[in-house]
């Protein structure tokens, strides 16, 4: 079984007060964790991924995610929020079995950037 | 290097009609995943291509089908299309022997139900 709960549907910050953006999951395999983001009427765009290598993994735009395997955690944080990351942020799992990939999504964190 | 691309961008259709929608994979990647976003709510996963087979499904009706080209590209076709089908369908790409392989995803393409 594979899940992944995004514990906020809607965060609000001020502009350049850190971001915070929790996600917890659960897999039966060694997953790999992604965060994305999408911006209005756009596809997602990839921000950073977690594939067992360093626990600390940075991504675009400043973010950054602490793959926390005894919290089973994945939480997305950057220190200083701009304007420009106000968008939806969605944390995914996905795990390779038996030629099978299993993509799992959250159901997503409105951010919002407030001036 | 192309990203992810699909055609078209923006598409009306009427209720009853069907619908044609394509994608390019990012080169490099052999696995395709179709994703339907309804407005305000998160991709639900349709089905997933790989080796011109489908692999995976969600939880979609057989309305909704597709292929894949050996060339890895892929169709999603929709037939007698509902109002409730109006989304932004996103296609997905990534390299089925890569654990760590990313999904790319293209720009989506708008279906309105009228």
């Amino acid at each position: 079984a594979q899940s992944v709960t995004q514990l906020d549907s809607h965060v609000s910050v001020s502009e350049g007060t850190p971001v915070l953006l929790r996600c917890n999951y659960s897999s039966s395999y060694s997953p790999s964790l992604f965060w994305y983001v999408q911006h209005p009427n756009k596809g997602l765009q990839l921000l950073l991924k977690y594939t067992s290598a360093a626990t600390l993994v940075k991504g675009i735009n400043g973010f950054e995610a602490e793959f926390k395997k005894s919290e089973t955690s994945f939480h997305l944080t950057k220190p200083s929020a701009h304007m420009s990351d106000a968008a939806e942020y969605f944390c995914v799992v996905r795990a390779n079995s038996g030629g099978y990939q299993k993509v799992t999504f959250g159901i997503g964190t409105k951010l919002q950037v407030i001036p | 290097d192309a990203g992810v691309t699909q055609s078209p961008t923006h598409l009306i259709k009427t209720r009853g009609q069907q619908v044609t929608l394509r994608c390019s994979p990012k080169s490099g990647h052999d696995t395709v995943s179709w994703y339907q976003q309804a407005l305000g709510q998160g991709p639900q996963f349709i089905f997933q291509y790989y080796e011109e087979e489908e692999r995976q499904r969600g939880n979609f009706p057989d309305r909704f089908s597709g292929h894949q080209f050996p060339n890895y590209s892929s169709e999603l076709n929709v037939n007698a299309l509902l109002l409730g089908d109006s989304a932004l369908y996103l296609c997905a790409s990534s390299f089925m022997g890569s654990a760590n392989s990313p999904l790319h995803f293209g720009n989506g393409t708008r279906l309105t139900v009228t």
